[in-house]
């Protein structure tokens, strides 16, 4: 079983639209958690970090379930521009090292 | 801005060959990181180093070696390159610290071996 598991998608969804991804980690004692997103042809990119209380950036929304060993990230309104792959991002030991899922691919269309 | 450089977007190389993979940041940040990223698989670490001289296996360090001779660069070397290694070498450095989570990403380089 992988270390992170997430649904590789396409999710393919109308601008305005409110989409969800959920990512599952198998290692109970991990400590933190992250979403990078990376552009087609580019470098991943930091998103934002989960905390256990959830948290909101703008129309972003993520989400740790820690019973179920699940994060989620939330998408409000989706623009063309959030197109993009969204990685989720598991730490175990140290911030030295991250466990990467495969990624999820999102495509807003017009 | 932090940025991260790699020597090559795209190589080529012949089974057998010694491959050099060199990064450079400007940021001056104690760690440093070597993954490849495969289709289905994600970003996989092959080596990590917190300091000058320093380096630790990642989880796939078989048939690669690091160097990491000066803070501001860290390079990536496959001793006799292998079809198996053809991939995306990704590069990145992070603080030390709280936010040393937080990780700047190189573009990449796209490695074939035939």
């Amino acid at each position: 079983r992988k270390e992170v598991e997430q649904d590789p998608g396409p999710f393919n969804v109308p601008e305005g639209a409110t989409v969800a991804f959920n990512c599952t980690y198998s290692n109970s004692a991990s400590q933190s958690f992250f979403w990078y997103r990376q552009d087609c042809r580019k470098e991943p990119k930091l998103l934002m970090s989960v905390y256990s209380s959830g948290n909101e950036d703008g129309r972003f929304t993520a989400q740790l379930n820690r019973a179920s060993q699940y994060i989620s990230l939330l998408i409000r309104d989706s623009k063309l521009s959030d197109s993009a792959t969204y990685l989720c991002v598991v730490n175990v030991r140290n911030n030295n090292d991250m466990r990467f899922g495969a990624g999820t691919r999102l495509t807003v269309k017009p | 801005d932090v940025k991260v450089t790699q020597s090559s977007r795209y190589l080529v190389k012949r089974t057998g060959e010694k491959v050099f993979l060199e990064c450079v940041q400007d940021m001056d940040h104690e760690n440093m990181f070597w993954y490849r990223q495969d289709p289905g698989l994600g970003l996989r670490l092959i080596y990590f180093s917190y300091d000058v001289k320093m380096k630790e296996k990642g989880d796939i360090p078989e048939g690669y070696s690091v160097s990491r001779e000066k803070k501001e660069r860290f390079s990536l070397i496959l001793e006799s390159a292998s079809t198996n290694q053809t991939s995306m070498y990704l590069c990145a450095s992070s603080p030390p610290g709280r936010r040393s989570y937080e990780q700047y990403f190189g573009p990449g380089t796209r490695l074939t071996v035939t």
